[in-house]
């Protein structure tokens, strides 16, 4: 088993709709727990990050950590195409001094269409 | 730079060959990272450089993969004799010394190595 599982999709939904995009994960040491997007032949880019379980809010975006179930989610309204990309859950926080070290899902490609 | 370059962009190498990857990080990050990313996978850690302290190498598939960085800026990725496992794109980030340095990523657009 994968430490961090991530559907891959692919997901395609219509302007407007509400997405939900998910990560579950094995290792319970990790506390940091973010959401990149990556645009076709570009590198990722920092969405949204959360610190240990909760809730954290940004415009259209919401990231949801449950670390009782290592679940984590992130929940895009009012979805834009512009909003099209691979979107990829990334976690660290091990400890032993490797707090610097992500660990990525494989990422789930969304299509938005117009 | 405004933010982490990466060359070449696209590189085609025939199996067996020695590659250099270059990444030039933001200017005043101290830490420098490089993750490969293959197709249906995600993101896989390979090296790491914090200032003059000694890399974390743990995470390099195998001998043939190498990595420097001169004057704590400029960072070399050289795999020998490659194989067509290889393949991949090889992504550079850097991020600020201060702070939680898993959060202060910035990523280069990568290395499209093709090993034919």
């Amino acid at each position: 088993q994968k430490e961090v599982e991530q559907d891959p999709g692919p997901l395609s939904v219509p302007e407007g709709a509400i997405v939900s995009l998910n990560c579950t994960y094995s290792n319970s040491a990790f506390q940091y727990f973010m959401w990149y997007r990556q645009y076709s032949r570009k590198g990722p880019e920092l969405l949204m990050y959360t610190y240990s379980s909760g809730n954290k809010e940004d415009g259209r975006f919401t990231a949801q950590v449950d670390k009782s179930s290592k679940y984590i989610s992130l929940f895009i309204r009012d979805s834009q195409p512009s909003d099209s990309a691979t979107y990829l859950c990334a976690m660290s926080g091990e400890g032993g001094g490797s707090n610097y070290k992500l660990t990525f899902g494989k990422g789930t490609l969304l299509t938005v269409n117009p | 730079g405004a933010g982490v370059s990466q060359s070449p962009s696209n590189k085609v190498t025939e199996k067996g060959k020695d590659v250099e990857l270059r990444c030039d990080p933001i200017s005043g990050h101290t830490a420098l990272y490089w993750y490969r990313q293959s197709l249906g996978q995600g993101l896989e850690f390979l090296i790491y450089f914090q200032g003059n302290s000694a890399p974390d190498k743990s995470g390099l598939p195998s001998d043939r993969f190498s990595a420097e960085r001169t004057g704590g800026s400029v960072s070399t990725l050289t795999i020998q004799r490659t194989q067509q496992e290889d393949s991949a794109v090889y992504l550079c980030a850097s991020s600020p010394s201060w702070g939680q340095g898993a959060l202060g990523y910035t990523f280069g657009s990568g290395t499209r190595l093709t090993v034919v």
